[in-house]
């Protein structure tokens, strides 16, 4: 039973260009929303992070947008930039972080 | 400061061998968690901890045990590896405050049950 459904599996983004990775989830008494970056043969890394009492939050080239009433958020990376080619996991738990329920990923490649 | 620190980073195993997967953080962090990782399937939650004493099942328990004995360790026990249980496996921890909610993870130990 997955509760966090993401896509696309995998994503190929010309250097300069917007990413954008979306996210749907069931339960709703999550109320955190991470996304985390993982490097291969690294632990992921947390990126940004929302509550649903906001609808987008930005850091830097990284936005979240956040709709509560469908259950969707996705991540935007603006400027893509070969250095962001990585694994993109988002998750959502209710409370805190100790039970990530995570989805299955998306490989992003950014090309020259 | 060295976060989230997990041994061993590689293993073999033969099927029925049992071993324990090290994991230990220096952030004074009430919870931790283990993980494993599949391709196409995510992380999945094993096990958890709120606190030195207390520990419950994640999404996937089954062949794992745990027990948390210190604020810093939360080791992962496999009593018969088998096959399946092949992955990455991450261990993380994080503050028990809600305005505080970053899980910080390890590098991950990637096994191998033959």
């Amino acid at each position: 039973q997955q509760q966090v459904k993401q896509s696309p599996q995998s994503l190929i983004v010309q250097k300069g260009g917007i990413s954008i990775i979306n996210c749907a989830y069931e339960n709703t008494a999550f109320d955190y929303f991470p996304w985390y970056q993982q490097f291969p043969g690294k632990g992921p890394a947390l990126l940004i992070a929302i509550r649903p009492d906001v609808s987008e939050k930005k850091e830097g080239r990284f936005t979240i947008s956040f709709n509560k009433s469908a259950k969707q958020f996705s991540l935007h990376i603006m400027d893509s930039q070969p250095g962001d080619s990585a694994t993109y996991f988002c998750a959502a738990s209710s409370g805190t972080a100790s039970k990530l329920t995570f989805g299955t990923g998306t490989r992003l490649q950014v090309t020259l | 400061n060295a976060g989230v620190t997990q041994t061993p980073k590689f293993q073999v195993l033969k099927t029925g061998q049992s071993m324990t997967l090290q994991c230990a953080q220096d952030m004074n962090h009430e919870y931790m968690s283990w993980y494993r990782q599949d391709p196409g399937m995510g992380l999945r939650l094993i096990h958890y901890s709120v606190g030195a004493g207390i520990t419950d099942q994640g999404e996937v328990p089954n062949g794992y045990n745990v027990s948390r004995s210190t604020t810093e360790d939360f080791p992962l026990r496999l009593l018969s590896a088998a096959p399946s249980q092949t992955s990455v496996y991450f261990c993380a921890s994080s503050y028990r405050t809600v305005a505080n909610t970053e899980a910080f993870f390890g590098q991950g130990t990637r096994l191998t049950v033959v």
